[in-house]
């Protein structure tokens, strides 16, 4: 089974332009979830969808959006983007069973940077 | 509110020596307690979870881990570490129910096996 992928996987982009990101889960997983990585934040949660809505969220700025799709396929969106954007942005897919839900499998995330 | 604290940044160690990265988390709920590993320039992969019954959790790679209720720890231990082993570990909680896809992560640890 083909794992969660995310394209692009390397993005340079400008402060003030706005960056879209995808991400496919694994085949059978409806819950999406993104996360940014920074070397001075580390790892933070930005949101989850399941079953084409927001689930949870993150604590960022409005800037930050997402939406999911009728096949689970996801996209952020980055609006008006600052130098602090630069980071990777990592995607992961979860199964729903019943009682709980199965691992999160994460994507190989795409590297943007902003200059 | 959840937290994970990691308390070593960086761990060197001599191949074939054990190993422990130690992981404390803080949380008013139930929660569900991760490590997950990343390799330069890929996304994170799962070593092991804790959802529910034995404290002692196997993974991959000869990895293992025990969660300690009383002590709010989730200490990754390997008897015998390879060159292949160096990369920057992180450990990681959750919620159930609807805040299961929403990972709080530590700031991760820096393995770095010598030869």
């Amino acid at each position: 089974k083909a794992g969660v992928t995310q394209t692009p996987r390397y993005l340079i982009k400008t402060r003030g332009q706005q960056v879209t990101l995808s991400c496919s889960p694994i085949s059978g997983h409806r819950s999406v979830s993104w996360y940014q990585q920074t070397p001075g934040q580390g790892l933070q949660f930005l949101f989850e969808y399941f079953s084409e809505t927001q689930r949870n969220k993150g604590n960022f700025p409005g800037r930050f959006s997402g939406r999911q799709f009728s096949n689970s396929r996801s996209e952020m969106n980055v609006s008006t983007l600052e130098l602090g954007d630069s980071a990777l942005y990592l995607c992961a897919s979860s199964l729903e069973v019943a009682g709980g839900r199965e691992t999160q499998y994460f994507g190989p995330g795409t590297r943007l940077l902003v200059l | 509110a959840q937290s994970v604290t990691q308390l070593d940044s960086q761990v060197p160690v001599f191949e074939e020596a054990p190993v422990e990265l130690r992981c404390n988390y803080s949380s008013s709920v139930s929660v569900y307690l991760f490590w997950y590993v990343q390799y330069p320039n890929q996304g994170l992969q799962l070593l092991l979870k804790y959802l529910s019954g034995s404290t002692l959790v196997k993974g991959i790679n000869g990895f293992e881990a025990e969660f300690n209720k009383s002590q709010t720890s989730f200490h990754l231990r390997k008897p015998s570490v390879h060159i292949s082993d160096t990369a920057e570990y992180f450990c990681a909680v959750s919620g159930s129910g609807t805040s299961y896809g929403k990972l709080t992560f530590g700031q991760g640890t820096i393995l770095t096996v010598h030869p």
